[in-house]
């Protein structure tokens, strides 16, 4: 079975500043990563994914993930975020079926 | 294109009353996903819908729970009674045949019991 460890519950940074949200994850398989976006009074929002090739995957308003496999890790990074970024983030995993974390709420503070 | 849209966004019940959610995915899209966050906790996975039938319902918590797909186009999720630990945001997912591992996410249903 698969299973995600988010890693930081909460992460405030001040805006301009690179920000780093952590994402562990345990499976026996190959499996597909994900990072969804939740911005307030609206759905989940897929930011990037890992399905195969380049470890370093490059997503929507300038975020990537590296996928890392001996660490089992897919951390999401961003070099200077904006207020806009406000958000829950989600990393999630997927092989027969999708395992979420518990979430990383980012607060961008001016 | 319309996105996967749920309705309510916000329902506010007592306990032992029941609750229809209602999820209506992306037009021509089979796979048809229920998911649940209780409050801080994890996304979890509830059941999967390949159009009319239920291909796993591993994720349901109860018999209080009865998810429905008649037609193979919106889908209901009803909760009956409802109990407090039933709170949380329910979410809807879709993706058309093929495209299992990527799905497009609705805003969900804040369901609140009292």
């Amino acid at each position: 079975a698969q299973s995600v460890t988010q890693l930081d519950s909460q992460v405030p940074v001040f805006e301009e500043a690179p920000v780093e949200l952590r994402c562990n994850y345990s499976s026996s398989v190959s499996v597909y990563l994900f990072w969804y976006v939740q911005y307030p009074n609206q759905g989940l929002q897929l930011l990037l994914k890992y399905l195969s090739g380049s470890t370093l995957v490059k997503g929507i308003n300038g975020f990537e993930a590296e996928f890392n496999k001996s660490q089992t890790s897919f951390h999401l990074r961003k070099p200077s975020v904006h207020i806009s970024d406000t958000a829950e983030y989600f990393c999630a995993v997927s092989y027969n079926d999708m395992r979420f974390g518990a979430g990383t709420r980012l607060t961008v503070k001016p | 294109e319309a996105g996967v849209t749920q309705f309510p966004s916000h329902s506010v019940i007592e306990k032992g009353q029941t609750v229809t959610l209602r999820c209506d995915p992306i037009s021509g899209h089979d796979n048809l996903y229920w998911y649940r966050r209780v409050m801080g906790k994890e996304i979890k996975f509830l059941l999967h819908f390949v159009k009319e039938s239920k291909q796993d319902e591993s994720g349901m918590p109860n018999n209080r729970f009865l998810a429905e797909r008649t037609g193979g186009t919106y889908s209901t999720l009803k909760v009956q009674p409802a109990e407090l630990e039933d709170s949380g945001v329910y979410f809807c997912a879709s993706n058309p045949s093929g495209a299992k591992n990527i799905q497009y996410f609705g805003a969900g249903t804040r369901l609140s019991v009292l």
